[in-house]
């Protein structure tokens, strides 16, 4: 079946343009997370979804970043105002829910986004 | 915080066996990812560990010792292919199932 999507696969934006991003998660995923790599880094967290709730987003690095999943399925990822700071890899990794009896939940990730920011 | 550390690079050559260590805090623990990531692609899993011990997976293999706060991926019959980035990550919440990613072992395989 189809994996995580991701789009668009590379974004140039100038300093202070808004972006969005987009992430679409295995059908049927509760779970959706976004996370953000800089380059010869691993990810970092920014904000999880379960369903169309956000329940956390102390990964955030500021309120300039924004991600919604209106409907339980797709979701964005927008950033206001863009700094060069910004330029990263985002990515979108989506599981079938958050705690089984045995563990944790698989996640699957998306391609990424490159975002640069000049 | 969570600190997960290892290593930043490692070479080996192929047809051998390496070992790429991580080693994470211990108080709050609820399981442990190895993800491989080539570059520009996005991490596929590898392993999960949550209780002691070794999990076997074909030529790749993973330990986990709860007590020390330590993890290993053992890579077996090295290929050129497994040349790539080795995420360790730290499950930072049970409640969501969030991972604290390590900066990734970059591994290259030489002929």
């Amino acid at each position: 079946g189809a994996g995580v999507s991701q789009s668009p696969r590379y974004k140039v934006a100038k300093r202070g343009q808004d972006v969005a991003l987009r992430c679409d998660p295995i059908s049927g995923h509760v779970s959706l997370f976004w996370y953000q790599q800089a380059l010869g880094q691993g990810p970092e967290f920014l904000t999880y979804f379960q369903n169309e709730a956000q329940l956390d987003k102390s990964g955030l690095p500021s309120d300039r970043f924004f991600a919604e999943r209106p409907e339980g399925s797709v979701s964005t990822l927008k950033i206001q105002r863009t700094q060069q700071e910004d330029s990263a890899v985002y990515l979108c990794a989506s599981s079938l829910g958050f705690r089984t009896r045995d563990g944790t939940y698989e996640q699957y990730f998306g391609p990424g986004t490159r975002l640069t920011v000049t | 915080g969570q600190n997960i550390d290892q290593p930043t690079e490692m070479t080996a050559t192929e047809g051998a066996i390496v070992q790429i260590n991580c080693t994470y805090q211990t108080s709050g623990f609820n399981g442990l990812f190895w993800y491989q990531q080539h570059a520009g692609e996005a991490p596929t899993f590898l392993s999960y560990n949550v209780l002691d011990g070794l999990e076997e997976k074909g030529r790749f293999s993973s330990f986990l010792s709860r007590s020390k706060g330590y993890s290993y991926l053992l890579l077996k019959e090295l290929q050129m292919k497994d040349s790539a980035s080795y995420l360790c990550a730290q499950v930072g919440s049970s409640n969501t199932g969030k991972l604290i990613f390590g900066q990734g072992t970059t591994l290259q395989v030489k002929p």
